[in-house]
């Protein structure tokens, strides 16, 4: 499945690091999101970005920085993680909003 | 607010065999879409089937097919002709065909195929 692409596939950064991750989508979709998925519980949703517009911030703390400068990539800036962050970071896009979301392969992020 | 609720944390079938495999969910909406999707242990999380709220059909992929209660509010998923590759974590999910945009997730089902 090449239609959403993420990197990097796995990162270790300590808690005073910053890093990036990277989405890209092929599909020519119009929206993009970001998901995070810890152990034991379901998908939360992150973000949405609809026509490259911030339309959902689902009370993610500031060190999760989110951007979109086009329709086609997605990226979440990193800074200041606590070991909680430590999760499988989804990112997703679909056609446009209520429409069938595909997901990308995903980053393990591990925050020491 | 939407729920979705996936009560039975593991399954096992065997190889060739059938399975299915329950959701429920709670909505007010008459308008939205359900999911199953599939965690394989790459991790990918891969769509299985799709169902919208307003067709009565139940929808239909080669060996996956569910089972839509729109009453009962119920949405299961039928795997047919069980293969080894279909050993993975399975999510139902929920989403609204409204202005909410939110894709609901169940906790998820770990099918394990034995051969």
């Amino acid at each position: 499945e090449t239609g959403v692409t993420q990197t990097p596939r796995h990162l270790v950064m300590g808690m005073t690091n910053k890093k990036s991750l990277k989405c890209e989508q092929h599909l020519g979709h119009n929206a993009m999101y970001w998901y995070k998925q810890s152990a034991k519980k379901p998908l939360e949703l992150m973000f949405v970005y609809n026509f490259k517009e911030q339309t959902e911030n689902n009370s993610v703390p500031s060190r999760f920085s989110p951007e979109c400068p086009n329709s086609s990539h997605l990226f979440l800036h990193l800074h200041t993680l606590q070991p909680e962050d430590s999760a499988l970071y989804l990112c997703a896009s679909s056609q446009r909003t209520a429409e069938t979301q595909y997901f990308g392969p995903g980053t393990r992020l591990l925050v020491l | 607010a939407q729920t979705v609720t996936q009560s039975q944390p593991e399954m096992s079938v065997q190889e060739a065999e059938t399975v299915t495999l329950s959701c429920t969910y709670d909505t007010s909406e008459s308008d939205y879409y359900l999911f199953w999707y599939k965690q394989p242990p790459s991790r990918q999380m891969i769509l299985v089937i799709r169902q919208e709220a307003y067709k009565q059909q139940n929808a239909t992929e080669n060996r996956f097919s569910v089972n839509f209660q729109k009453a009962a509010k119920s949405f299961s998923l039928k795997i047919s002709d069980s293969q080894l590759g279909d050993a993975a974590m399975y999510f139902c999910a929920y989403l609204s065909g409204g202005s909410n945009y939110k894709l609901t997730f169940g906790k998820g089902t770990l099918l394990t195929v034995n051969p």
